[in-house]
């Protein structure tokens, strides 16, 4: 079965550490996983795709499928940063799916 | 110019009434989805339609229909509210697979909050 876990419920820092929010998945092919972000009260924004390799505000994320991750790391946090960050997986080949983790609150403190 | 625009934006109504959310998009997308992001902020698939075909019916009460009068289209009726379907409910939209294996990520609406007392 497809399953995506994001281990931590809340990831609280101080502004200028750095931040890695884990994300593991369960799937036996070959995934898509994307980073999704949701500010307060906003609407869900596609923050990284793996097959992109990019980074977008500073955040990357590697997908390893030895240990079958795809934590988002930034070297500096910052205040911005807080907002829900949801981690998700689509399976090659099907309808575009999206199966979503249960999400990680990273709260930035001055 | 608004990519997915929902309403309305908050829905407050009593245990027992029908209610619609409506959404629209205008990215020229094939595939529109509802999810239900619960009080705990978990996010579930619903319904997923790809040019007007249903293609995605999740476990999902049959109160619940899904109705795509076009595929800029993806309009939710709930039927018989109950106290548990109070959520904040997404509609989102994607890019056709033209090649297999790659999804180009969702698009999201801004989320209806439903409460229902």
């Amino acid at each position: 079965a497809q399953r995506v876990t994001q281990p931590e419920k809340l990831l609280s820092v101080f502004k200028g550490a750095p931040v890695e929010l884990k994300c593991n998945y369960s799937y036996s092919g070959s995934p898509e996983l994307f980073w999704y972000v949701q500010y307060s009260r906003q609407r869900l924004q596609l923050l990284l795709r793996h097959i992109s390799r990019e980074s977008i505000k500073g955040f990357t994320a590697d997908l390893n499928k030895g240990e079958t991750s795809f934590h988002l790391k930034k070297p500096f946090a910052q205040e911005e940063d807080s907002a829900m960050y949801y981690c998700a997986l689509t399976a090659s080949g099907n309808t575009g799916k999206l199966i979503f983790g249960q999400g990680t609150t990273l709260q930035v403190k001055p | 110019d608004t990519a997915v625009s929902q309403t309305p934006k908050y829905l407050v109504t009593q245990m027992g009434n029908d209610k619609s959310i409506k959404c629209e998009q205008n990215l020229g997308h094939d595939t529109m989805y509802w999810y239900k992001q619960d009080s705990k902020k978990f996010l579930k698939i619903m319904f997923s339609y790809n040019n007007k075909e249903l293609i995605i019916n999740e476990t999902v009460p049959n109160r619940f229909s899904p109705k795509s009068p076009d595929k800029a289209h993806l309009n939710l009726h709930i039927n018989s509210l109950e106290l548990g379907d109070s959520a904040v409910y997404f509609c989102a939209s994607s890019q056709e697979r033209l090649n297999p294996g790659l999804n180009y990520g969702y698009t999201f609406g801004s989320g209806t909050r439903l409460t229902v007392v």
